[in-house]
């Protein structure tokens, strides 16, 4: 089995919409991440956290939240979906080893079209 | 503000050569950088760690070299292979406590 899941895998919605994406891992990491990709934008912070009481905005965060249910969970939620955040979503975790360096497992992804 | 640059054009190279691949950075000073490769339509997946005071590291065909003076990483493969194809993302650290990715480069490797 996957060590990150990401659900759905794709979703068309409509404009208005709100939508919710999922995703759980089973590597025991504290840290967790989602990122949007877009063509020719690479990989953009929407929100991070370090554990479940903590949770940050990453550079793009209007229009989206999120809820960190579990340590093992995090939720991110578009309240009113919108054309232009049509992309491609992955999350990802992290754990700081020892000598505080930390290494990120990303997700298959989820392939969002708002209409 | 921080920035990252890699090559925004495709590399497009034949089946055993070298691969160079370039990641410049601006306006910060990362602890470590890493590097990872990303397939159509998934997931990055990590590929190497190199820190501040490593020069450089190996890891069988790939090579990663960091100069914090000219605050560039090279990202070399040897003996590229058709399997090799895929978009390679570069990822300073930044002291704020978050990986920063770069847009990526795509590699071709033609036969």
């Amino acid at each position: 089995d996957a060590d990150v899941t990401q659900t759905p895998r794709n979703r068309i919605t409509k404009t208005g919409k709100r939508i919710m994406l999922e995703c759980s891992q089973t590597k025991g990491h504290d840290r967790m991440y989602w990122y949007r990709q877009d063509p020719g934008l690479g990989l953009r912070l929407i929100y991070y956290s370090f554990d479940v009481k903590d949770i940050n905005k990453g550079e793009i965060s209007d229009g989206y939240s999120v809820s960190r249910q579990a340590q093992a969970k995090f939720s991110l939620s578009l309240e009113s979906a919108i054309p232009n955040q049509t992309a491609l979503y992955f999350c990802a975790t992290s754990a700081v080893t020892g000598g505080g360096q930390e290494t990120q497992y990303f997700g298959p992804g989820t392939r969002l079209l708002v209409l | 503000s921080q920035k990252i640059e890699q090559n925004s054009e495709a590399l497009n190279i034949q089946e055993g050569k070298t691969a160079t691949l370039t990641c410049n950075y601006t306006n910060y000073s990362p602890a470590y950088l890493q590097w990872y490769r990303q397939d159509p339509g998934r997931g990055p997946v990590f590929l190497l760690l190199i820190r501040e005071n490593e020069k450089e590291k190996r890891k069988e065909r790939l090579k990663v070299t960091f100069d914090t003076t000219l605050k560039q990483s090279l990202f070399h493969i040897t003996a590229s292979q058709p399997a090799d194809s895929a978009t390679y993302l570069c990822a300073p650290y930044n002291q704020g406590g978050k990986l920063i990715f770069g847009q990526g480069t795509e590699l071709s490797v033609k036969p």
